[in-house]
């Protein structure tokens, strides 16, 4: 069974709009989140990572995570076709290596 | 930067047949990790190690051995590959376990025939 759940499977957004992606772990023991980007082709590497409740910021990209529900969210604003990749997110506690959802595809068109 | 590499980059292999897959860290970290990576099926770890001569399994071990000769040196071995294994593989290092970023090699797509 799949522990950690991601949505959409896929999105299209506009270039300039703003893309919101959702994940949620069923393990209650997890306590970081995080969130990986991929581009086609290449491997992924590390976007954000979100501890405590609440927002984190950076620069286009916003982390929220709601402990009590194990849901995090990565919000991008003014989308950009650089954007356009497979988002992984993962979730892990400080004696468990991290687990992966099975991605979303962003897809920012012109 | 995390540097890790991985060779071959791509491996074609039969039914049967033996296939090693290597992977090394230079970033003197204490964990490494084997991933298959399949659509619809997100990133699964296979095996991971915390230093020279450990081997922990991961949520898909079957089929697959795994062995960490040194703090840089990380290999996944099929033995009597099938085609269900046919993927791309990745190799990843990091400080710690739960709460350090990983670093991914570049990958190694296998086709099993």
């Amino acid at each position: 069974q799949q522990k950690v759940q991601q949505s959409p499977e896929s999105l299209i957004v506009p270039e300039g709009g703003m893309a919101s992606l959702n994940c949620t772990s069923s393990d209650r023991n997890v306590d970081y989140f995080w969130w990986y980007r991929q581009h086609s082709g290449k491997s992924p590497k590390m976007l954000m990572s979100i501890f405590s409740n609440g927002e984190k910021e950076e620069g286009r990209f916003t982390v929220h995570l709601n402990k009590a529900s194990l849901h995090t969210s990565l919000h991008i604003r003014d989308s950009q076709p650089s954007d356009s990749a497979l988002y992984l997110c993962a979730a892990s506690n400080s004696g468990t290596y991290q687990r992966f959802g099975t991605g979303t595809k962003l897809q920012v068109v012109p | 930067e995390a540097a890790v590499t991985q060779s071959p980059r791509n491996k074609v292999t039969v039914t049967g047949g033996n296939v090693t897959l290597s992977c090394r860290q230079t970033n003197s970290h204490n964990y490494m990790y084997w991933y298959r990576q399949d659509t619809g099926h997100g990133l699964r770890l296979i095996h991971y190690s915390y230093g020279a001569g450990n081997l922990q399994i991961g949520d898909v071990p079957d089929g697959y051995k795994a062995t960490r000769t040194t703090q840089e040196d990380f290999f996944l071995l099929l033995e009597l590959a099938s085609p269900s294994q046919t993927s791309l593989y990745f190799c990843a290092s990091s400080e710690g376990l739960g709460v350090y970023e990983q670093y991914f090699g570049p990958g190694t797509r296998l086709t099993v025939l």
